[in-house]
């Protein structure tokens, strides 16, 4: 079953404009990851955010956590062509019930040039 | 480092064929991960071992799915027999330690099966 839902399911932009996609999950967690997925290749890891934080940067990407709304936003800033891929959200509960990483089920993003 | 390495990277079968696929994972990773991706399921965690042992095969589907990790440098996932619903990418990753507590999750590059 998917702990995470993204959204939106698409999201087309021009070069140089920000791209803000968001992920909701449904029980507590430990972390929440974000990864990035080309066409027809396997997922990269992008950046992780802990429960106990609230806003984590990483170059072009910004990571927001809200826990008490169990909602999570990554916005990538001046996209770029390159940045077009699809993008998921993952969620960690160490020592839950469920000692997985569960992913969401993905934000696909065009960047138009 | 050359990354968790799968292969074939591509296969077509047909149905009732037995299907094996491969994994290398990274040289030190304790931990290897067996997902499925699919449009209508998404990203979808079959199996995955800790020290080459089985932790949680939960997500296998049925009994026509195994997984082998006969040692830290290899591992097997099977279909016998084949169905064309197996349709999928199948991606094989590794990380150090658990990747639900925080640790990165490597990927393979996946192997794309088609059953026809």
């Amino acid at each position: 079953s998917q702990q995470g839902e993204e959204d939106p399911q698409a999201l087309s932009i021009q070069e140089g404009e920000n791209a803000t996609m968001n992920c909701s999950y449904k029980t507590s967690i430990n972390n929440l990851q974000w990864y990035r997925q080309n066409s027809g290749r396997g997922l990269v890891h992008l950046i992780l955010i802990r429960s106990n934080e609230r806003e984590k940067h990483s170059g072009r990407l910004r990571v927001t956590l809200d826990t008490s709304k169990k909602s999570s936003s990554l916005l990538i800033t001046a996209s770029r062509a390159a940045d077009t891929a699809s993008y998921f959200c993952a969620t960690g509960n160490y020592g839950g019930a469920t000692n997985k990483l569960i992913f969401g089920t993905g934000t696909l993003l065009a960047v138009q040039p | 480092d050359a990354g968790v390495i799968q292969s074939p990277r591509h296969e077509v079968t047909e149905m009732g064929q037995e299907v094996t696929l491969r994994c290398k994972p990274i040289s030190g990773h304790d931990y290897l991960f067996w997902y499925r991706q699919t449009m209508m399921r998404g990203l979808e965690l079959l199996i995955y071992f800790n020290n080459n042992v089985p932790i949680d095969d939960s997500g296998m589907p049925e009994d026509r799915f195994s997984a082998k990790m006969p040692n830290a440098s290899f591992s097997t996932l099977k279909i016998q027999p084949s169905e064309p619903r197996d349709s999928a990418v199948y991606f094989c990753a590794s990380t150090l330690g658990q990747g639900h507590s925080g640790n990165t999750i490597y990927f393979g590059e996946g192997s794309w099966l088609t059953v026809v």
